[in-house]
């Protein structure tokens, strides 16, 4: 499976936007680029996801390299219920999410 | 979005007893459903995938005999954790997959937190 990287943590102000980085330099050609969220004690929430567009949904914005080999998660104005651990998985054909350590981000009033 | 329950959402039992988590698709039928475990400060470790009417297939380093998984009908999977230990405790955290939607979107249960004394 192929493996994401991304910073442990981040901060941002509230009502600013926020960018979260992802690098994915393995990524395959048919691996969807997913962004699910978590809250202390809760399940993991969905974001986003992408092949090889932008994409926009509610919550947020999804940037992707031409290459594929990054993705950013944009989020236009974060609020305190933002603060959560983001995780950028690449998810093949099999269904399969692995998660990796994310990143932990704080927004400050 | 999809929903996902999971019950009980926590347990505290003795070592050596068994515990059985459910994982429910309420409002989509899901042929897949994937089983996690979360340790505290951890990321979530994929322990199972579990396939509607037949064998789970179990990640590497799980003991099937140890963490049984069924999943008889497309709205529910269980997870059975045989004489459980204090080691066993944890986050356990199921997800399923909506085929009907787009790919590979994935919808995850509340979680079930298991404490065994």
């Amino acid at each position: 499976d192929a493996k994401t990287t991304q910073p442990n943590s981040m901060e941002s102000n509230e009502e600013e936007p926020v960018h979260l980085p992802c690098n994915h330099s393995t990524i395959s050609g048919t691996d969807y680029i997913h962004w699910y969220r978590q809250l202390p004690s809760q399940g993991p929430e969905y974001v986003i996801h992408g092949l090889t567009s932008n994409v926009n949904n509610r919550m947020a914005s999804l940037a992707i390299a031409e290459d594929r080999k990054s993705s950013t998660l944009i989020l236009h104005r974060a609020t305190l219920r933002d603060a959560a651990v983001y995780y950028c998985i690449l998810a093949s054909n099999t269904g399969k999410l692995i998660f990796g350590q994310g990143t932990t981000l704080q927004v400050k009033p | 979005g999809a929903v996902v329950s999971q019950h009980p959402s926590w347990v505290i039992c003795k070592s050596g007893t068994s515990v059985k988590i459910e994982c429910r698709s309420l409002d989509f039928q899901a042929t897949t459903m994937f089983w996690y475990r979360q340790f505290p400060k951890q990321s979530l470790m994929l322990m199972a995938t579990s396939n509607e009417g037949s064998k789970a297939t179990y990640e590497q380093g799980v003991e099937k005999d140890k963490f049984l998984i069924n999943h008889a009908s497309l709205t529910l999977s269980t997870l059975t954790v045989t004489s459980a230990h204090p080691e066993d405790s944890s986050f356990y955290i199921c997800s399923a997959r909506d085929f009907g939607r787009a790919a590979n979107e994935q919808f995850f249960g509340p979680g079930t937190r298991l404490t065994v004394l």
